[in-house]
């Protein structure tokens, strides 16, 4: 069965600083592979997506992830965070069965910024 | 236009009442899915409809939870007899293809703000 792990249950970074978030995955084939973000109170917001082709991925709001397959991660990447950026992220993969994208989600890692 | 909205957004319900959470998905989306999120963890799914058919439910957690999406637009989860252990945050998403679409960037899901439902 697919799996995600976020290994980070809670990280804090300094503002102006950059982030990284790891994500691990455990699937027979290539999977399709999301980041989400959650704000307190508020829906997933999608930040980006990777289904095939170029393995560093460009979403929303200057994030970026690298798919590498050897390592069956993709982390999330921002060069400088932004008090906003505090919230949970989510990684999650989509099963490739045909028609039905269910996605399995990893168990997020709360992202709280410091001045 | 409009996101997915789900209403009520919060709901607190006797154990042994029977709740009805509802989701209006973006309008021509044909894929609607239910997520059920605990405190704490990511969310995981339930329920599955392309259209007005119910393709998987494999993820419903026991038969007093049933979904419906008779006309293939609104959808509503139903919890019957609730328990404690039904207390989560229940997440609806919808998109706007699958399968043959796989790849052409109109298989991103998107949730509503949820429901949070406390059963006391």
């Amino acid at each position: 069965a697919q799996s995600v792990t976020q290994p980070d249950i809670h990280i804090t970074v300094s503002e102006g600083a950059s982030l990284e978030l790891r994500c691990n995955y455990s699937y027979g084939a290539t999977p399709y592979l999301f980041w989400y973000v959650q704000s307190p109170g508020q829906g997933l917001q999608l930040l980006l997506k990777y289904f095939s082709g170029d393995t560093l991925v460009q979403g929303i709001k200057g994030f970026e992830a690298e798919f590498k397959r050897s390592q069956s991660s993709f982390n999330l990447r921002k060069p400088s965070v932004h008090w906003s950026d505090a919230a949970e992220y989510f990684c999650a993969v989509g099963l490739s069965n045909f028609g039905n994208e269910k996605l399995t989600f990893g168990t997020g890692t709360r992202l709280t910024i410091i001045p | 236009g409009a996101g997915v909205s789900q209403s009520p957004r919060y709901k607190v319900a006797k154990r042994g009442q029977d709740v009805a959470l509802r989701c209006d998905p973006i309008s021509g989306h044909v894929s609607l899915f239910w997520y059920q999120q605990a405190l704490g963890q990511g969310p995981e799914f339930l329920t599955y409809f392309q259209n007005e058919a119910q393709l998987d439910k494999s993820g419903l957690p026991s038969d007093r939870f049933f979904a419906e999406r008779p006309e293939g637009s609104v959808s509503t989860l139903k919890i019957q007899r609730t328990q404690q252990e039904d207390s989560a945050v229940y997440l609806c998403a919808s998109s706007l293809e699958q399968g043959e679409a796989r790849g052409k960037g109109q298989e991103t899901q998107y949730f509503g703000p949820g429901t949070r439902l406390l059963v006391l």
